[in-house]
């Protein structure tokens, strides 16, 4: 019952560097979200995917990019790492968009 | 745009305490309301859910009704627990690709 699972859980990276995120959902979902997560402002969505195929920018891609590789795994990447990229990311997919959405454990980054 | 507001916290309450988390919403239409519980160190998960008007969620003893004359869907819960310490999150979704949370509330139950 492995559900969406995020890789790595920790990382620190110094300003400049590049790394990616890693997400996999294992319920056959069509739509998969990258979120962060910071202190007093909630959860806001970084980019989308409705379906395999296609990405979409939410509230804050600026510094990020994303792939959607298949319909199983949806990555994020940072090509050069910044101080205000600090936060915990998270990734998530659900059936369809507007669906229940499901959550991985998240991955606290920390850019020095 | 759409937006949810939450009370903010921390609530700290005694155990077997009457609970409430105001939360209040902005949108057009008819959007689906959320409550999602994120305990420490983990993602967050569904607490509940409520896709029309008057309908009320309900799980694990916490309750929220879809109050669209006052665009609300406070959660409550009878009696809380220790356990019940966490972070909740109301959210909502109009017909869009995105679920719109609220800055989260921190709830600590004491013994």
């Amino acid at each position: 019952n492995a559900g969406v699972t995020q890789t790595p859980k920790f990382q620190v990276l110094k300003t400049g560097q590049s790394m990616t995120l890693q997400c996999a959902q294992d319920m056959n979902h069509n739509s998969m979200y990258w979120y962060r997560q910071d202190p007093g402002m909630g959860l806001r969505l970084i980019y989308y995917s409705a379906s395999e195929g296609t990405t979409d920018k939410g509230e804050v891609p600026n510094g990020y990019n994303v792939s959607r590789l298949n319909k199983r795994e949806f990555s994020l990447r940072l090509e050069s790492a910044a101080p205000s990229q600090t936060s915990v990311y998270f990734c998530a997919s659900s059936e369809r968009t507007g669906a229940e959405a499901f959550f991985g454990q998240g991955t606290r980054l920390t850019v020095v | 745009g759409d937006s949810v507001t939450q009370m903010e916290g921390p609530v700290t309450l005694s155990e077997e305490a009457f609970l409430t988390i105001n939360c209040t919403y902005t949108a057009t239409g008819y959007p689906s309301l959320f409550w999602y519980v994120q305990y420490p160190g983990e993602g967050l998960q569904l607490l509940l859910k409520a896709t029309k008007a008057d309908d009320k969620g309900s799980n694990k003893g916490f309750e929220a009704t879809y109050r669209k004359e006052t665009t609300s869907f406070h959660l409550e819960k009878g009696s809380v627990q220790v356990s019940d310490s966490a972070v909740y999150f109301c959210a909502l979704n109009n017909a869009g690709n995105m679920l719109t949370f609220g800055g989260g509330t921190r709830l600590m139950v004491k013994p």
